[in-house]
């Protein structure tokens, strides 16, 4: 596609419920991040793929947080049982990740809400 | 300390001046330099991009690098309301290494 594609773009669950937010990166596109961005915060870095491999998981975090990318394509990032604090917007970023080329380019969010 | 300062403001303005954001970070392995701008309940978008130490311009937009000092600027000149957002610095030191990104500036630019 023209551009980093996240689905769902809203999405309401209660609490102790597990979500999958999904996003499709740029294609050729081999570093793929996701971020969080609470309300009126900046951004929280979550991981970061390189190809399929999560070279840098560190910003997860809770055990309740997972992702996964396949095919060096399209990532899902997984939140178990869901509590309040993790309503926020989760950002998905790629870029080609080589030198001299690293621009990363978002998506729209999944803004999630956990009621 | 983190690796990306960025003061969150809120910076307001009034229009048609000109306004410098800034951020200052730690690492000096870092070689490129991003500034996304984020308008409310959007993602954030690529603004400007610069390798290295240096200036770069892009209509209104001037966005600078001092390696020597760890201190990168964005400059927007004659301001309008429409540049109202968050401004986030973004860092990478190249290869296969994430991207850094600061907390963030508010602009308000008011008529």
């Amino acid at each position: 596609g023209a551009g980093v594609s996240q689905s769902p773009s809203n999405k309401v669950t209660e609490k102790g419920k597990d979500v999958e937010l999904r996003c499709d990166p740029i294609s050729g596109h081999t570093a793929l991040y996701w971020y969080r961005q609470r309300l009126g915060q900046g951004l929280e870095f979550l991981i970061y793929f390189q190809g399929n491999s999560a070279p840098d998981k560190s910003g997860l975090p809770s055990d309740r947080f997972s992702a996964e990318r396949t095919g060096e394509s399209v990532s899902t990032l997984t939140i178990q049982r869901t509590q309040q604090e993790d309503s926020a917007v989760y950002l998905c970023a790629s870029s080609l990740g080589r030198q001299l080329n690293t621009e990363a380019f978002f998506g729209q969010g999944t803004r999630l809400t956990v009621v | 300390q983190k690796e990306v300062e960025q003061d969150p403001g809120p910076l307001s303005v009034p229009e048609g001046a000109i306004v410098s954001l800034n951020c200052t970070y730690s690492n000096s392995a870092f070689q490129y330099f991003m500034w996304y701008r984020q308008y409310s309940r959007k993602g954030p978008e690529l603004l400007m991009y610069t390798y290295s130490s240096g200036n770069k311009e892009d209509g209104r937009f001037t966005a600078q690098v001092d390696k020597s000092s760890k201190y990168i600027s964005l400059f927007i000149r004659d301001s309008q309301p429409s540049d109202s957002a968050t401004y986030l610095c973004a860092l990478d030191s190249g290869g296969y290494n994430k991207l850094i990104f600061g907390a963030g500036t508010r602009l308000a630019v008011h008529p």
